[in-house]
């Protein structure tokens, strides 16, 4: 069965650094999408980034990118330049592609980062 | 992406009640997914909602607890039966719009039971 580990319960950055978040996955599939998500107190799950298992080329957006290795079954989340805004719970997710098709998501347990002004 | 109305956003319910918790979409979706949330955890899949059928359900959920209906391609509902304590969560509806697109939340709904 597919996992999704994330080591670190909490996390803690000042206010301009940068912090990376990581995240590891157990999968036999060779195709397959890994997300991180973003839920602030308000609860809403937002899509930080996205990163497809096929593509070498780590994703980036904005002052979010990710360190993917493939072989190494590691997707680690960069933020620079940390803002008030960026503290929530991050979440690192895992999509199974079966023939084609999109399946459902296997979410890791969560990373609950604070940003210190 | 897809806009996603999700209500009610909170409640506090009786035990042994139910709640119908209710997902619109603004646009037609083949994928629609309830997960839970418990205090403090992760997101655990309750259920593929299917169109014109019956929903499938994870391990450890059952319809008779957790009956969901999607009547077509952009409205779903979940419904949390007799209630207890031990469902106080937020429960959250997500879709998929397409092919190895990611999934979009709604902003879902906490659930207190007293």
């Amino acid at each position: 069965a597919q996992t999704v580990t994330q080591s670190q319960p909490e996390m803690s950055v000042q206010e301009a650094e940068t912090v990376t978040l990581s995240c590891t996955y157990d999968t036999s599939e060779s195709d397959y999408y890994l997300f991180w998500y973003k839920q602030p107190p308000s609860r809403q799950m937002i899509l930080v980034i996205r990163q497809e298992a096929y593509k070498q080329q780590n994703a980036t957006e904005n002052r979010f990118s990710v360190n993917f290795q493939k072989a190494a079954k590691s997707f680690s989340l960069k933020i620079s330049d940390s803002q008030l805004g960026d503290a929530a719970m991050y979440f690192c997710a895992y999509l199974p592609v079966y023939g084609g098709a999109t399946n459902k998501l296997i979410f890791g347990t969560g990373t609950l980062l604070a940003v210190q002004p | 992406s897809a806009v996603i109305s999700q209500k009610p956003s909170r409640d506090i319910c009786q035990r042994g009640t139910s709640l119908t918790i209710q997902c619109q979409v603004d646009s037609q979706v083949t994928m629609m997914f309830w997960y839970r949330q418990q205090p403090g955890q992760s997101l655990t899949l309750i259920a593929t909602a299917n169109q014109g059928s019956e929903a499938t359900y994870e391990s450890g959920f059952v319809i008779d607890k957790f009956p969901i209906s999607r009547p077509n391609l952009t409205f779903s509902t979940l419904t949390v039966s007799n209630m207890s304590p031990e469902d106080s969560s937020i429960y959250l509806c997500s879709v998929v719009l397409g092919y190895g697109s990611p999934l979009h939340f709604g902003n879902g709904t906490r659930l207190t039971v007293t």
